[in-house]
């Protein structure tokens, strides 16, 4: 069974610039998370979709972030305009149902440097 | 608001040398208690989920602990392939908050 994937797996940004995150959950998976790990920190949720509903956006700086899940399945996560302590590894994770008993499985994340 | 504390905050072994890492918790009604290990360059990998005190579960060296406050995620005669960070994350409503992880590094 093919896991979580993102794009890009690296991305380096000017400030002020914008940035675009990918994610693709295990197929059947209805709830699909984003979250930021800062260097050194566990990841936090920024965002969590129940198929194309958002369940939690509570810690998404909605200023400059924004994310949108198309159609129940792919999602994206966007940047506009980016800050510095933004750099982080932005982390996708889908589970099956979102319930508390659903285990979230993790993709490899995209590495953001903003300089 | 959910917190977790992990400590240490790295950890040194020998191969062959036991331990155990710590989570501590407060949450207000726990669903799960998550344990992830990460690799550099990695997304966290699952590895436990338990669910009520004195709940116990084992996969091969590693094996997971939790009492009303904390788990423990004890590792039996480590090798190195285990060095990695593990990362230990408690449920209460729909959200994970995670702890800062205990870096493991497994020497020969």
């Amino acid at each position: 069974e093919a896991g979580v994937a993102q794009s890009p797996r690296y991305k380096i940004i000017e400030k002020r610039q914008s940035v675009a995150f990918w994610c693709n959950p295990i197929s059947g998976h209805a709830t699909l998370y984003w979250y930021q790990q800062i260097l050194g920190q566990g990841p936090k949720l920024l965002i969590q979709f129940q198929n194309n509903g958002v369940v939690d956006d509570s810690q998404l700086p909605k200023d400059r972030f924004s994310a949108e899940r198309l159609k129940g399945v792919d999602s994206t996560l966007k940047i506009q305009p980016a800050k510095l302590e933004d750099s982080a590894v932005y982390l996708c994770a889908s589970s099956f149902g979102g319930t508390s008993e659903d285990t979230q499985y993790f993709g490899p994340g995209t590495r953001l440097t903003v300089l | 608001e959910d917190q977790v504390t992990q400590s240490p905050e790295a950890l040194r072994l020998q191969e062959g040398e036991s331990s155990s890492l710590n989570c501590s918790y407060t949450v207000s009604g726990l669903r799960g208690l998550f344990w992830y290990r990460q690799d550099p360059g990695k997304g966290p990998e699952f590895l436990f989920t338990l669910y009520s005190a004195g709940e116990e579960k084992e996969k091969e060296r590693l094996k997971a602990t939790l009492t009303k406050k904390e788990s423990f995620l004890h590792i039996t005669a480590p090798k190195p392939e285990d060095s990695a960070t593990y990362l230990c994350a408690v449920q209460g409503g729909y959200k994970l908050t995670f702890g800062t992880g205990t870096q493991l590094k497994v020497e020969l």
